[in-house]
C-alpha cells in the first residue's frame, strides 16, 4: 500500500532558525518519485523538488535542502535561516511507476510552518 | 501567461445546483488532473486523463463527471451539489509518457462553498 506521512502537523519558529520537515512514505515499488510542494497563505500549490528511487543524492537549493534516505524510507527537507516568507503548507508526495504510468501523486497531509518575525 | 488556469477562482452554490469548473493549460502536456483538498488540507486525486482518455477514476460520486475536449482542457461538472462538496478543487498537468517523473502544474484553485 503507498502512503506518505508527514508527523508534524504545525510548526512555529522564529525567522533565521533551521527547520526540518519530515516526511515518511511506504511503497512497495522499487521505482518511485518523491516530491514536495509548498502552498504558501495564497492557495496555490508550487513545486519545489522530485526525487527518483535511485538517486539518494542529497540535494540543496539555496537555503533549502533534502535528505532522501532509502533505508528509513524518508525524505526530510530542510529549510536554513528560515524567513517570514517561508510560512506556508508543505506538502510531500509519492508517485509510483512500477504500478503503473498514470502520474498519480499521493500526498501527506501537509505541516504548517510558521516562520515568526 | 498563466500556464494552468481555472475558472472560477470562486463558486458560491446552493445544495441541488450543478455547476461546472473549467481548467485550461498551455504547457503542452498530454496529461490533467483533478484534485480535491477539504478544509483540513488533504489533497487527493479525483481524476486523470491522458490525451483526452479517462485513466484514473478514483472513488468519486457519479455526480462529479470530467470531461476533456481537446488535451489542453479538462472541465470539471458536478451535478446536485452537497453540503460535502465544500472544498477547493486543483486543477493539474504534466507531461505525457512517463508522466510519474514529470512534475505536476498546478492551477490556482477553485474554491467550492455549497450552502
Amino acid at each position: 500500500a503507498q502512503k506518505v506521512t508527514q508527523a508534524q502537523t504545525e510548526i512555529s519558529v522564529v525567522e533565521k532558525e533551521d527547520v526540518t520537515l519530515d516526511c515518511v512514505y511506504e511503497t512497495r515499488d522499487t521505482t518511485y518519485y518523491l516530491f514536495w510542494y509548498k502552498q504558501p497563505p495564497s492557495g496555490e500549490l508550487v513545486f519545489l523538488i522530485r526525487r527518483n528511487s535511485f538517486d539518494e543524492q542529497n540535494e540543496i537549493s539555496g537555503r533549502y535542502s533534502w535528505n532522501f534516505q532509502k533505508s528509513t524510507s524518508s525524505f526530510n527537507f530542510t529549510i536554513t535561516a528560515s524567513q517570514v516568507v517561508d510560512s506556508a503548507v508543505y506538502f510531500c508526495a509519492l508517485s509510483e511507476a512500477d504500478s503503473g504510468n498514470t502520474g498519480k501523486l499521493i500526498f501527506g497531509q501537509g505541516t504548517t510552518l510558521q516562520v515568526k518575525p | 501567461d498563466t500556464a494552468v488556469s481555472q475558472t472560477p477562482k470562486y463558486l458560491v452554490t446552493q445544495m441541488g445546483n450543478d455547476k461546472s469548473i473549467k481548467c485550461e493549460q498551455n504547457l503542452g502536456h498530454d496529461t490533467m488532473y483533478w484534485y480535491k483538498q477539504d478544509s483540513k488540507k488533504f489533497l487527493k486525486i479525483m481524476f486523470s486523463y491522458n490525451n483526452k482518455e479517462l485513466i484514473i477514476n478514483e472513488t468519486v460520486p457519479n455526480r462529479f463527471s470530467p470531461k476533456s475536449p481537446d488535451k489542453a482542457h479538462l472541465n470539471l461538472h458536478i451535478n446536485s451539489l452537497e453540503l460535502g462538496d465544500s472544498a477547493v478543487y486543483f486543477c493539474a498537468s504534466s507531461r505525457g509518457g512517463s508522466s510519474y517523473n514529470s512534475p505536476l502544474h498546478f492551477g490556482n484553485g477553485t474554491r467550492l462553498t455549497v450552502t
